[in-house]
């Protein structure tokens, strides 16, 4: 079976653009989460959606939003980009409980 | 706030060593503790959980330990090889909650 993909890999954009990040979860999973991973750091937790709807939402700005669609697969955008949001997006799929990580879309912010 | 944090931030052992990654967590009302790896330019990976109503969890060549009462997680790798070089990162989630707060992370180096 397939575990969670992310696309693109990676992604070049400047600053004031916006940007969409593509997920799909392992087959079942109904739940996708979103985290922000800055170099150096631990991942920070920004979405979670379950069923289409959100569950829960980190200490992000409203620039940051999300949603998931009928088959599960979920896109995260961000809107008027800054320096700072330059970071590995990571996209978690939840069975039960446990996340399930996938590869990142690295995005660089110039 | 809540935070997870390592004790640890290099770690070096020699190949065929047991390691032991340290994680000290701040909310007790945390329930469930994972542990992950990461290598360069992956997402983190799966290694091991365990519930706070147990102490401890054992896996292939992995051992989760739980110290409730000083609100201390470890992570024991046997026999160290070279493909567990990785940063390793421990996380806690409570009950009825849906995010993960992770620490920053432990590198792991394993010398030949």
């Amino acid at each position: 079976d397939a575990g969670v993909t992310q696309s693109p890999t990676h992604l070049i954009k400047t600053r004031g653009q916006q940007v969409t990040l593509r997920c799909s979860p392992i087959s079942g999973h109904k739940s996708v989460s979103w985290y922000q991973q800055v170099l150096g750091q631990g991942p920070q937790f920004i979405f979670q959606y379950y069923e289409k709807e959100e569950r829960g939402r980190g200490n992000f700005p409203d620039r940051f939003s999300a949603r998931q669609f009928p088959n599960y697969s979920s896109e995260l955008n961000v809107n008027a980009l800054l320096l700072g949001d330059s970071a590995l997006y990571l996209c978690a799929s939840t069975g039960i409980e446990t996340q399930y990580f996938g590869p990142g879309t690295r995005l660089l912010v110039l | 706030g809540e935070s997870v944090g390592l004790h640890l931030p290099t770690l070096s052992v020699q190949e065929g060593d047991n390691s032991i990654i340290n994680c000290a967590y701040s909310n007790s009302a945390s329930d469930y503790f994972i542990w992950y790896k990461q290598e360069s330019g992956k997402g983190p990976q799966f290694i091991i959980d365990i519930r706070s109503n147990m102490d401890k969890r054992q896996g292939q060549r992995v051992t989760v330990l739980l110290n409730k009462t000083v609100k201390h997680l470890s992570l024991q790798i046997a026999a160290t090889q070279p493909g567990d070089s990785a940063v390793y990162f421990c996380a806690e989630s409570g009950l009825g909650t849906y995010k993960y707060i992770f620490g920053t992370g432990t590198r792991l180096k394993v010398l030949a």
